[in-house]
């Protein structure tokens, strides 16, 4: 059974931490894994990895894959109290729904 | 990236009534997924919706509950029935393309 474990369940940090939440999968059939951030209700789509070793980054939001290792970090610097959220990872093989993770509630307290 | 407008975005209901999720999507997309997302806890799979054909349910989900129709490539409806307050849940549906998996709006369902 396909499975994805993100780490830590929950962070708190100050403003201006720079943080680091991981992802690691064991799938079959994989194709590319997704990060979101949730805040309220949708989650909103921040990055899709397919290839090992090619950063992925928005702004202060960058996130790799290592498919040897099979997991994916998404990283933060400077957080802002709008960073507050749930961060989910999911995983992708072809043509069936995502796996997704608990996710990570990251806390951000100025 | 497909952009999928989903309605209601929330609704309180009484139990032993039904309520009926939409989402159109602005492209044409093979398969559309609903999500259940209980408080605190990540998303779980329903059923994934094909045109032309019966969805495809996942373990501890039944049409009888949870009657979904995909008419054509854009559009898809999810049916909360007979519902009992346990429903109480964020509904999503989503789609994947080569840009990655997108989410319509979520609906906020509260029912009493």
């Amino acid at each position: 059974e396909d499975k994805v474990v993100q780490s830590p369940l929950s962070l708190v940090v100050h403003e201006g931490d720079t943080v680091t939440l991981n992802c690691s999968y064991e799938v079959t059939n994989f194709r590319s894994l997704l990060w979101y951030k949730q805040e309220k209700k949708a989650p909103t789509f921040l990055f899709m990895l397919t290839s090992s070793g090619i950063e992925k980054k928005s702004g202060r939001l960058s996130s790799i894959l290592d498919k040897k290792e099979l997991f994916s970090i998404l990283n933060i610097t400077a957080t802002q109290t709008g960073d507050s959220a749930v961060y989910l990872c999911a995983t992708n093989s072809g043509n069936t729904p995502l796996v997704f993770g608990k996710g990570t509630r990251l806390s951000v307290i100025a | 990236s497909a952009v999928i407008s989903q309605k209601p975005s929330r609704d309180i209901c009484q139990r032993g009534t039904s309520l009926t999720i939409q989402c159109q999507v602005d492209s044409q997309v093979t398969m559309m997924f609903w999500y259940r997302q209980q408080p605190g806890q990540s998303l779980t799979l329903i059923a994934t919706a094909n045109q032309g054909s019966e969805a495809t349910y996942e373990s501890g989900f039944v049409i009888d509950k949870f009657p979904i129709s995909r008419p054509n490539l854009t559009f898809s409806t999810l049916t909360v029935s007979n519902m009992s307050p346990e429903d109480s849940s964020i509904y999503l549906c989503s789609v994947f393309d080569t840009l990655g998996a997108f989410f319509g709006q979520g609906t906020r369902l509260t029912v009493v």
